[in-house]
């Protein structure tokens, strides 16, 4: 069984349109993060989350994003008006152990056209 | 910032060991990281240094030198399976309010691995 479950597993969008990506933890955490993979490159920071507050965000993550944990479980990534290089995986992920490692959801694969 | 470098590709015999090297310049440092990709799916956690020296797992094993940021992940008996994508991460050190905390991985790009019979 996954630890952390997203959604959709793809989803293919209009350039402009608005989408929400999902991630649902098996357990309680309090540390989630957000990254994308733009498919050949390498994987890029976009957010991380502590205690239901952003506590770290890069460059990439500018007005455009969002995310939030609305109900306390389910935790959201949107995008607001999708342009075409925001095609890529993106993986949630959550840290793990001892050594804080982050453990990655499957991912969900992002098409704009 | 990070700036972390890897080799783009190596290949390796089925059997053999292979050394991948990852160097890395950093304004702070609270760990490296060693992940496996295999093409479509997600990264999956392989090791994690944070002192110098060597952690072996298994097959795998992972050194660190932090005087002269470099690591490399060594893989023995490789097997077919071990054909992927291996990622090297340095995370940040993040300080806030309430103390300290679990900063951000930083990717280098990927060294792909290929295995031949």
């Amino acid at each position: 069984e996954p630890e952390v479950t997203q959604t959709p597993s793809h989803q293919v969008t209009q350039m402009g349109q608005e989408v929400i990506l999902r991630c649902v933890p098996i357990s309680n955490h309090l540390y989630f993060y957000w990254y994308r993979q733009i498919l050949g490159q390498k994987v890029e920071f976009l957010v991380s989350f502590y205690n239901n507050e952003i506590s770290e965000k890069s460059e990439i993550f500018d007005d455009q994003f969002s995310v939030e944990r609305p109900d306390g479980s389910n935790f959201t990534l949107k995008i607001r008006s999708t342009k075409l290089e925001d095609s890529a995986m993106y993986f949630c992920a959550r840290g793990r152990g001892n050594t804080g490692e982050l453990f990655f959801g499957e991912g969900s694969r992002l098409t704009v056209l | 910032g990070q700036n972390i470098d890897q080799p783009t590709e190596m290949t390796a015999t089925e059997g053999a060991i292979v050394q991948i090297n990852c160097t890395y310049q950093t304004s702070g440092f609270n760990g490296l990281f060693w992940y496996q990709q295999h093409a479509g799916e997600a990264p999956t956690f392989l090791s994690y240094n944070v002192l110098d020296g060597l952690e072996e797992k298994g097959r795998f094993s992972s050194f660190l030198s932090r005087s002269k940021g470099y690591s490399y992940l060594l893989l023995k008996e490789l097997q077919m399976k071990d054909s992927a994508s291996y990622l090297c991460a340095v995370r940040d050190l993040l300080l806030y309010d309430g103390g300290t905390s679990y900063g951000k991985l930083t990717f280098g790009q990927g060294t792909i691995l290929t295995v031949h019979p």
